[in-house]
This record gives C-alpha cells, sequence and structure tokens, in this order.
C-alpha cells in the first residue's frame, strides 16, 4: 500500500505566484488533513476534512484554500505564496473524524516549499 | 498557543542505552496521548498511543508513561539503536475533538 502520497515533493515559488499541494490515500480514510512544520514550532494544522464533502479550518488557515476532491483526494492551495508560507507541507489521514480513540494519523512524505 | 510540549529539544544517547523522552501537557481533559518518531526528509510515524484512563502501556522496545498528576508523559526506548535518531513527537486528542495537539519535538541523537 502507498498509504499518503503527496505530490510535489519540493516547489519554489516567488512571492504572489499561486499553486496546489495534491495529496491522494488508499485506506479508504474517512479523515484528511494539512499541517504544516517550522523549525521548534512542531506540526500545526492549516485545514483538515473529517468526511468527504466537509471541509474546517484549523489553526493557521490564513492565506490557503483546500479541496475535498472525494473520499481519496485532499487539496492545499496558495492563492498568493508570501515567504512566511515556506515550510513543510504535510498531508495526513486518519480512519475516522471522530471524538473516540486515539485517531492516529498516517501522514505522507512532506512537501518542501520555499517562498522567494 | 500549544497544550503539549517537550522538557528538551535535544537528548544525545550513547548506542545500547535506555532513552527516555519527555513531554508536558496542559489540557488534564486529554483522552488519549500519542507518540510519533520523523525521520530525516520522512513524515512522522506513529509510535505508540495510550489512553487517559492507563498509566503505563509497553510496545516493541518502547514504553509510554502516563503521569495524570503532574501532566507528564515520557517515551521510554529500551537499548537505544542507530535506527531510533529521529525527531520525536508527543500529541494529544483534546476531549470532545479528533484533531491533534502536537508538541514541538525532541530531536534525538544516537552515538556510536
Amino acid at each position: 500500500n502507498a498509504g499518503v502520497t503527496q505530490t510535489p515533493k519540493f516547489q519554489v515559488l516567488k512571492t504572489g505566484q499561486s499553486m496546489t499541494l495534491q495529496c491522494a490515500q488508499d485506506m479508504n480514510h474517512n479523515s484528511m488533513y494539512w499541517y504544516r512544520q517550522d523549525p521548534g514550532m512542531g506540526l500545526r494544522l492549516i485545514y483538515y476534512s473529517a468526511s468527504e464533502g466537509t471541509t474546517d479550518k484549523g489553526e493557521v488557515p490564513n492565506g490557503y484554500n483546500v479541496s475535498r476532491l472525494n473520499k481519496r483526494e485532499f487539496s492545499l492551495r496558495l492563492e498568493s505564496a508570501a515567504p512566511s508560507q515556506t515550510s513543510v507541507y504535510f498531508c495526513a489521514s486518519s480512519e475516522r473524524g471522530r471524538a473516540y480513540g486515539a485517531n492516529v494519523l498516517t501522514f505522507g512524505a512532506g512537501s518542501r516549499l520555499t517562498v522567494l | 498557543g500549544e497544550s503539549v510540549g517537550l522538557h528538551l529539544p535535544t537528548l544525545s544517547v550513547q548506542e545500547g542505552d535506555n532513552s527516555i523522552i519527555n513531554c508536558a501537557y496542559s489540557n488534564s481533559a486529554s483522552d488519549y496521548f500519542i507518540w510519533y518518531k520523523q525521520e530525516s526528509g520522512k513524515g512522522p510515524q506513529f509510535i505508540i498511543d495510550i489512553r487517559s484512563n492507563m498509566d503505563k502501556r509497553q510496545g516493541q522496545r518502547v514504553t509510554v508513561l502516563l503521569n495524570k498528576t503532574v501532566k507528564h508523559l515520557s517515551l521510554q526506548i529500551a537499548a537505544t539503536q542507530p535506527g531510533d535518531s529521529a525527531v520525536y513527537f508527543c500529541a494529544e486528542r483534546p476531549p470532545n475533538d479528533y484533531k491533534l495537539s502536537f508538541g514541538a519535538g525532541t530531536t534525538v541523537t544516537v552515538r556510536a
């Protein structure tokens, strides 16, 4: 099983450019998430999707949009990239988005984005 | 702000020794606590979790201890190996929520 697949792995943008990070999971998970990881700050939730057809803001949603295209795919879009969005982005999925169980997340390998 | 944090950002361990990675949390009502391992250039991987009604849980070479009195979580790795070099994150799942809150991570370096 591939698990969670993210593309691209690396991207360099100029300030003001737009781009979309793609994510797909093959585990039939209901919930999907986008995190960003910055040095010394751990993982911060940008957006999440509890189930197909729903999306919600996380801790740091400003400057981002998401689309839950179907059960498998969850994309993250930067409409006008800023240097502050330079980060490593991780997509994750979990079996169910309900408040029981540990809700263990399966992560992709990450997408390293640099905004100049 | 973050409700989960780790005591030390870095830990250097001699190969073969036991490692202890600490984590302090602030939400006393959290239901689950989870440890993740992130190797260089990879995404975090699940190691072990523990429910709030437990004090200890063991896995393969790892043990997680939960002290609710002082809101402290630790991950013990027995006989640390070079492959254990990574960043370790603790995460908590608050009550009535399924989204995890992550700490900043501890970088473990294993010395040969």
